[in-house]
């Protein structure tokens, strides 16, 4: 069954440094998602992605934050000068559409660590 | 604006018994989806299964079923025969037209031998 693949599994990074997490959609998958989960915490929506722009965003998807689809089956999420509440576990999804019956499939996820 | 609301923090079964864990949910939406996720310990986020807001009947997937009552804005999911590899946390979600799923806190449950 085709999946969401997330690389890398965790990355520890140094306070300020920037970072890029990849995601590798199903491939035929239109629409792409970003959201985190800090420990302990709900899953909280970043950013979705289509047509290759950004759809809709959250409060939390700043000017730290960016999102790029640079080839046909990428979708990387950046993330510039990190702080230590960047640590999170950060979530993939993709989804045939946005219809309301679509379900969105999820990736294994990135565990961030700011140290 | 969306809210998922999941009352028990933590639960416990035996295993092979049934439970239910609760999601109530608030939309002024009136075309919407209800969607249940699992995270194992492991991390990753599966997903179970999925009640539209028009669908007359509840959704069912194998041992999981979805007691959806639309008027008290519930959609409870139901796992019958508790199995040990069930013990996970458990994500009640909702999405609406062209709005990202908003999920609740969560509920771990624990199946105990």
């Amino acid at each position: 069954e085709p999946e969401v693949t997330q690389t890398p599994s965790h990355q520890v990074t140094q306070m300020g440094q920037e970072v890029i997490l990849r995601c590798v959609p199903i491939s035929n998958h239109l629409y792409f998602y970003w959201y985190r989960q800090i420990l302990g915490q709900k899953v909280e929506f970043l950013v979705s992605f289509y047509n290759n722009e950004i759809s809709e965003k959250s409060e939390i998807f700043d000017d730290q934050f960016s999102v790029e689809r640079p080839d046909g089956s990428n979708f990387t999420l950046k993330i510039r000068s990190t702080k230590l509440e960047d640590s999170a576990m950060y979530f993939c999804a993709s989804s045939v559409s946005r219809g309301r019956d679509q379900p969105q499939h999820f990736g294994d996820g990135t565990r961030l660590s700011i140290l | 604006a969306q809210k998922i609301t999941q009352t028990q923090p933590g639960m416990f079964v035996q295993e092979k018994e049934a439970v239910t864990l609760d999601c109530t949910y608030d939309t002024s939406d009136q075309s919407y989806g209800l969607f249940w996720y699992k995270q194992p310990s492991s991390g990753e986020m599966i997903f179970l299964i999925y009640q539209g807001s028009y669908d007359e009947q509840n959704a069912t997937e194998g041992r999981y079923s979805l007691n959806f009552q639309k008027a008290r804005k519930s959609a409870n999911l139901v796992i019958s025969a508790s199995q040990l590899g069930d013990s996970a946390m458990y994500f009640c979600a909702m999405g609406a037209g062209r709005r990202a799923l908003t999920f609740g806190s969560g509920t771990r449950l624990q199946v105990q031998p």
